[in-house]
């Protein structure tokens, strides 16, 4: 049974900073990883989609690499901005069966003018 | 494109009373999933739906949860009676994929839930 963590729970970083959330997950045989950003009061926006056959993937200031032997991925934000504040989940598609994705409980973000 | 559609977006009911969610997905779209996300938790799978088949409701709980997909189209949710623990966020998300391997992986594309309150 896959099992995804991110670490930590809530982040706080200044305006300007670059930052590194971190996803693990427990079974490597995956399809493919996203990352969703989840603003309050909101469904989840999708971020990024990195195949189980590439290494990484960037949109905008924000880049998302995959290691699959070791079980982890990471969303890099470059300058962040107040308006980066959210919680930002992570999910990974089985390789097989019904199309399931496992989602981590999230890192929630908090980006200080 | 039109986004993924729920209502109500908020629901207060006591508990013991029954509720029920609506989506419209994404024109096109075969697969529908229904997801309850507790507070400071990532969203759960109740159940998904392939066209008018459900293709997984393993953790759905079936003596109060019901759900159903006519046409292939909208989804409902139904939970009933409904207890403390219900209280969450029920969200819709629903993708291109259709069970081939060709459609396998496809985004899913989310709703903005509706936020249940059990009193």
């Amino acid at each position: 049974k896959q099992e995804v963590t991110q670490i930590p729970a809530a982040l706080s970083v200044p305006e300007g900073e670059n930052l590194v959330l971190n996803c693990s997950f427990t079974d490597s045989a995956i399809y493919n990883l996203q990352w969703f950003r989840q603003d309050p009061g909101k469904g989840l926006t999708s971020l990024l989609l990195i195949q189980s056959s590439q290494r990484e993937q960037t949109s905008g200031r924000l880049n998302a690499s995959l290691d699959k032997s070791s079980g982890r991925s990471t969303l890099y934000i470059a300058a962040s901005q107040p308006g980066d504040s959210a919680t930002y989940l992570c999910a990974a598609l089985s390789n097989f069966g019904n199309e399931k994705l496992t989602f981590g409980t999230g890192t929630r973000l908090t980006i200080i003018p | 494109e039109a986004g993924v559609a729920q209502s109500p977006r908020y629901k207060i009911i006591e508990k013991r009373q029954s509720v029920a969610f609506w989506c419209n997905p994404i024109s096109g779209h075969a697969t529908l999933y229904w997801y309850q996300q507790i507070l400071g938790q990532g969203p759960k799978l109740l159940i998904q739906f392939q066209n008018n088949g459900v293709v997984d409701d393993s953790q759905l709980p079936k003596d109060r949860f019901s759900a159903e997909r006519l046409k292939g189209v909208d989804s409902t949710l139904k939970i009933q009676p409904a207890k403390l623990e219900d209280s969450a966020v029920y969200l819709c998300a629903s993708s291109l994929g259709g069970g081939d391997r060709v459609h396998y992986g496809q985004p899913q594309h989310f709703g903005d839930g509706t936020r249940l309150s059990i009193l």
